[in-house]
């Protein structure tokens, strides 16, 4: 167990829908990363928050946002759902403000699997 | 721009037989290089990592080696058991700023056969 917690474990919904993606990231961790992996796909980077604040955007598609809360859980937000963004969703966090830095590593959560239908 | 490239897509092995994986960076600023181990349908473990300063990393069966100059590093793991079957992931930090992600490569299909 990595210490970082996502809900729900699987989601499955329908086009045009929106969902909201859960992530507590380890204790003591300060920074949240979101990933997207699809079928037969690398892990495609989303977004980083780090203590509240957002630090770093990747692919992110529009109809994605997300927030980390002062409590430093973090959430995504899904909207206007296409059949594309069926997908493993994974949350990590680390320590500080971003790995590179000394001794920082990521710790991954056991991901959401978002299915549109 | 920021890019991780891994080969292969894909690796069989015999049992008792090395691996090798291999990645390329572009982002001559990362400093920062750690490979996952993803068995199907569960999370990225981190296995090994390796920091710029440093050009080799071991861990019993499994070490790490990196050539800054030549921006690649490459995983390589001895006497593989059939457990070790996974997908492997390389990655590189790209740090700008306050701030540091990871990059990933596409993934390496690890199958040791029996």
């Amino acid at each position: 167990d990595s210490g970082v917690t996502q809900t729900p474990k699987h989601l499955i919904t329908a086009t045009g829908q929106r969902v909201t993606l859960r992530c507590s990231p380890r204790s003591g961790d300060l920074s949240v990363y979101w990933y997207q992996q699809s079928l037969d796909q690398g892990l495609q980077f989303l977004i980083q928050y780090y203590n509240g604040e957002e630090r770093a955007k990747g692919n992110i598609l529009e109809r994605f946002s997300a927030q980390q809360f002062p409590d430093l859980h973090s959430e995504l937000n899904l909207s206007s759902l296409e059949l594309g963004d069926s997908a493993l969703y994974f949350c990590a966090s680390s320590v500080g403000q971003g790995v590179g830095a000394t001794n920082e590593k990521l710790f991954f959560g056991s991901g959401t699997q978002l299915s549109v239908l | 721009g920021e890019n991780v490239e891994q080969h292969p897509s894909t690796l069989s092995v015999q049992e008792g037989d090395s691996a090798v994986i291999k990645c390329t960076y572009s982002d001559s600023a990362s400093n920062y290089f750690p490979w996952y181990k993803q068995e199907l349908g569960k999370r990225p473990q981190l296995i090994i990592d390796i920091r710029s300063n440093v050009g080799e990393k071991k861990d019993q069966r499994i070490a790490v080696t990196l050539n800054k100059t030549a921006k690649h590093f490459s995983l390589h793991i001895t006497e593989t058991q059939p457990e070790d079957s996974a997908v492997y992931f390389c990655a590189a930090s790209i740090v700008g700023g306050n701030t540091g992600k990871l990059i990933f490569g596409q993934g390496t299909t690890l199958q040791v056969k029996p």
